[in-house]
């Protein structure tokens, strides 16, 4: 069971707009620890998307965004496109016994 | 280009203690700001963040797992070494390893992020 936690999948047809959520606690989230998402293709490694809760490292399309409130964070994809297919996860820092960096269960992304 | 590859073997035996080595270039642990960590993802689940070690040789543990865990580092060589004892069939996953960084200077360790990933090492635990 994951400190963060993910819808298990989220599915949406190409050029549509999907957002995934991460919800976490008043020992990560909620205490003003940033929230990272990673993106990861079948059979890869992940892969940094959105770092300091909506930063976009070089490369990476402005299709996605973070956004973060309260004890919650969320992705969105607009545009979505077949290659944006992967698992998504959120990560935090957490202050409590759990930690201290912790990562959501994960959310598989399909594309329709 | 910043490039890390992790080596180790790829089946142990229960109980006995896995050491895995983490090979970079790119970058060094001798400058400020600079980290590995290692993470770990059993078979068809979530990511699990394990260690981390500092380039001023800080180490952070997984709380849980702390007793089994031992980082390391030889900057000279641009490698970082994770030792787990007494393994577990649960402990069978693919082990990653990953510059971490706070992207710039005076950020506080808790804001650092994992941004470039090595492709992984995948280790079964069975006798």
């Amino acid at each position: 069971q994951s400190v963060l936690t993910q819808p298990p999948s989220v599915s949406g047809a190409p050029g549509q707009r999907v957002t995934i959520s991460c919800t976490g606690s008043t020992s990560n989230i909620g205490a003003g620890y940033d929230v990272y998402w990673y993106q990861q293709l079948p059979g890869t490694a992940p892969k940094l998307l959105i770092n300091g809760n909506s930063s976009r490292p070089s490369g990476v399309p402005d299709r996605f965004s973070g956004s973060k409130s309260g004890t919650s964070a969320s992705l969105a994809i607009t545009g979505l496109q077949a290659e944006d297919e992967a698992d998504y996860y959120c990560q935090s820092y957490d202050s409590s016994l759990s930690g201290p960096w912790v990562f959501g269960g994960g959310t598989k992304l399909t594309v329709l | 280009q910043v490039t890390l590859r992790e080596s180790g073997p790829a089946l142990v035996k229960p109980t006995q203690t896995l050491t895995l080595t983490c090979t970079f270039s790119g970058f060094s642990l001798r400058t400020s700001g600079m980290c590995v960590s290692w993470i770990r993802q059993p078979p068809g689940k979530a990511l699990e963040w394990l260690a981390r070690i500092d380039w001023d040789d800080d180490k952070y543990y997984n709380t849980p797992l702390k007793t089994r865990l031992i980082i390391s580092k030889d900057s000279s060589k641009n490698q970082v070494v994770l030792t787990m004892t007494n393994m577990d069939p649960v402990d069978t996953a693919t082990y990653y390893c990953a510059r971490t960084t706070g992207g710039q200077p005076g950020v506080p360790y808790f804001y650092y992020y994992m941004d470039v990933w090595g492709k992984g090492t995948t280790v079964t635990v069975s006798s």
